[in-house]
């Protein structure tokens, strides 16, 4: 029973080039989230995807798209990186949006050059 | 708008004592907390939660006390071990889209 897993686990990005980071869920959970973490602050909602063939944005979405690919995957995709993107990205999922029995993934960190 | 924070970014403990991590939320109309754990590389991990209509909730060696008077989250850790050691945040559900605000974390450090 793997959770919630992410992959890549390390990326090093030259400012301007564009990735995807990939996340894929095997609870059956409906909502998943994209989280950055930074030194200092809590974890900041990037993108969230309520139920499947559903997406919003949240706290800090710019220069960030996604797409939920299926009920178990949801990815994040850079078009563009630029160094303000360096951070620890985490997805998440939960069975409902409700606010409850959210799973976190092992996390991406991410650096942009 | 809802903000959560925590006291200490930094606790330093002895091996076998007991721990008490706080933190203040500012939303008085939360309904749920709950308390993290996350290790060096990677993601936070469920340790406790509490709604709003209690006052403590006891885990294994986890206890949780809310105020709702004063805003203030509390995690005590008992019998803290060398494994305990890790960033500790709250995190709150809220009414906003944004259902869980996290905090920023304290970080635990337990000297054998």
């Amino acid at each position: 029973n793997a959770g919630v897993t992410q992959t890549p686990k390390f990326q090093v990005l030259k400012t301007g080039q564009s990735m995807t980071l990939q996340c894929a869920q095997d609870m059956n959970h409906n909502s998943m989230y994209w989280y950055r973490q930074d030194p200092g602050m809590g974890l900041r909602l990037i993108y969230y995807s309520a139920s499947e063939g559903t997406t919003d944005k949240g706290e800090v979405p710019n220069g960030y798209n996604v797409s939920r690919l299926n009920k178990r995957e949801f990815s994040l995709r850079l078009e563009s990186a630029a160094p303000s993107q360096t951070s620890v990205y985490f997805c998440a999922s939960s069975p409902t949006w409700e606010g409850y029995g959210y799973t976190f993934g092992s996390g991406t960190r991410l650096t942009v050059v | 708008g809802e903000s959560v924070g925590l006291h200490l970014p930094t606790l330093s403990v002895q091996e076998g004592d007991n721990s008490i991590i706080n933190c203040a939320y500012s939303n008085s109309a939360s309904d749920y907390f709950i308390w993290y754990k996350q290790e060096s590389g990677k993601g936070p991990q469920f340790i406790i939660d509490i709604r709003s209509n209690m006052d403590k909730r006891q885990g294994q060696r986890v206890t949780v006390l809310l105020n709702k008077t004063v805003k203030h989250l509390s995690l005590q850790i008992a019998a803290t071990q060398p494994g305990d050691s890790a960033v500790y945040f709250c995190a709150e559900r809220g009414t906003g889209f944004q259902k869980l605000v996290f905090g920023t974390g304290t970080r635990l450090l337990v000297s054998p």
